[in-house]
């Protein structure tokens, strides 16, 4: 089993602060998503990142894939209420998927 | 466009009863999956299909058969329902993935099943 840990579990923050929530394993990706989840509807994807080291922007969102492709961050750039959410990460193995248990984000107006 | 579609949207069982999950994509996708997803434990991966008539195992199969006689049906079986089997279902589906980089998977909203 390809364990994908994230932390923190939970978070609160108001409008407009920072934020970084981060994705973890002992194993190494070929690549990892980000997904988005909100209740009541399906995660929907936000980026792909494919090389150690990569850095992608969507926004004010910036995901960084790590040198030795073993872990990943998001960082949330004045965050909004709309932010608010349940995010994933997941990579595979094969055609086995795996998910992270989530990061539940509340950003507080 | 209705991308992934599921039904029913909720349901309830009784212990030992048997159901059928149903999810239908209108996108082509070869590659279709069903998750579930308990509080605080992400999604794991129960069944997969890789195209018509081919299926395999996730990390969570027991108590789950699936079939896949047309590209776009990938119905979800629970023949004897149990309560640990209690969790939100999704369904999702793909295009091919090549070597490099993942095609992203499109979720449907999710059935949501207690069994009691």
């Amino acid at each position: 089993t390809q364990l994908l840990e994230q932390s923190p579990q939970f978070l609160s923050i108001q409008e407009g602060e920072n934020l970084t929530v981060y994705c973890n394993s002992s194993s190494v990706f070929s690549s990892l998503q980000w997904y988005r989840q909100e209740p009541g509807e399906g995660p929907v994807l936000l980026v792909t990142v494919v090389t150690g080291g990569e850095v992608k922007k969507l926004k004010r969102l910036t995901f960084q894939f790590g040198d030795a492709r073993k872990d990943s961050s998001l960082h949330i750039t004045a965050a909004q209420t709309g932010d608010t959410g349940l995010y994933l990460c997941a990579s595979n193995t094969g055609n086995q998927f795996y998910f992270g248990t989530g990061t539940s984000l509340t950003v507080i107006p | 466009n209705a991308g992934v579609t599921q039904t029913p949207k909720f349901r309830i069982l009784k212990i030992g009863q048997s159901m059928t999950l149903q999810c239908t994509q209108d996108m082509n996708h070869n590659y279709m999956y069903w998750y579930r997803q308990d509080p605080g434990m992400g999604l794991k991966l129960i069944y997969y299909s890789v195209g018509a008539g081919i299926t395999d195992k996730g990390e969570v199969p027991n108590g789950y058969n699936v079939s896949r006689s047309t590209t776009e049906d990938f119905p979800l079986r629970l023949e004897l329902a149990a309560p640990s089997q209690t969790s939100v279902y999704f369904c999702a589906s793909s295009y091919n993935r090549d070597r490099f980089s993942n095609q992203p998977q499109h979720f449907g909203d999710g059935t949501r099943l207690s069994i009691l």
